[in-house]
């Protein structure tokens, strides 16, 4: 079946580091793959998603790229701010499964200022 | 544009019992899909609806049962409450039916705890 999996948190950094958050994905067919990003309290808020190979998505200064070869879609973003402290979640979708999204396990990030 | 909305936030139950969870939609929004997220678990997918038809099910008992009415709005119900249905429950909304390349959008979600 499809699956998702992220690097293992939590991930602690200081305010203008680099982050990068692994996520590699198992699927049949041709995924869309998504980022979403949980704040403290609310629901999910979708931060970036790719519908094909070699797409690269981006929002917030936050980037990901659709690697088909190596079945990733890893997270980065040059320079992290303590409102980016969030739990982070890769997901996929393939064509056939209407609204149902595999999550991976959600990283949590906390920025320190 | 009001967002998808969850009722009640937060809810404390005792097994056994049974339990309803309501979510409207964005306004124009045809498809709801209602997700469990628990911290051992995950987020898992439990159900969608789309015109008032489930067009997926997750792997959940069958205690675990939603509608969806004309206007959209939709309601999920698990019944016979055992310690592991303590969860957030998050409900997503979207325009289209398919192919899903499109956001979901998600409401903040209903916290229940069963004692």
């Amino acid at each position: 079946g499809d699956s998702v999996t992220q690097m293992e948190g939590p991930v602690t950094l200081s305010e203008e580091a680099f982050l990068t958050i692994n996520c590699t994905y198992t699927a049949t067919g041709y995924p869309s793959l998504f980022w979403y990003v949980q704040y403290p309290g609310e629901g999910l808020q979708l931060l970036l998603k790719a519908t094909k190979a070699d797409d690269k998505g981006s929002n917030k200064g936050f980037e990901a790229t659709y690697r088909k070869e190596t079945t990733s879609f890893h997270l980065e973003k040059g320079s992290v701010q303590v409102s980016d402290s969030a739990v982070y979640f890769c997901a996929l979708s393939v064509e056939t499964s209407g609204s149902r999204l595999t999550f991976g396990e959600g990283t949590q990030l906390t920025v320190n200022p | 544009k009001a967002g998808v909305t969850q009722t009640p936030r937060y809810l404390i139950k005792t097994r056994g019992q049974q339990v309803t969870l309501s979510c409207s939609p964005i306004s124009g929004h045809r498809s709801v899909s209602w997700y469990q997220q628990t911290p051992g678990q995950g987020l898992q997918f439990l159900f969608e609806y789309f015109s008032e038809t489930q067009r997926n099910k997750g792997n959940f008992p069958g205690r675990f049962s939603g509608r969806q009415f004309s206007n959209s709005r939709s309601e999920m119900n698990v019944s016979t409450l055992e310690l592991g249905d303590s969860a957030l429950y998050l409900c997503a909304s979207r325009w289209g039916e398919s192919p899903n390349t499109g956001e979901l959008f998600f409401g903040e979600g209903s916290r229940l705890t069963v004692l």
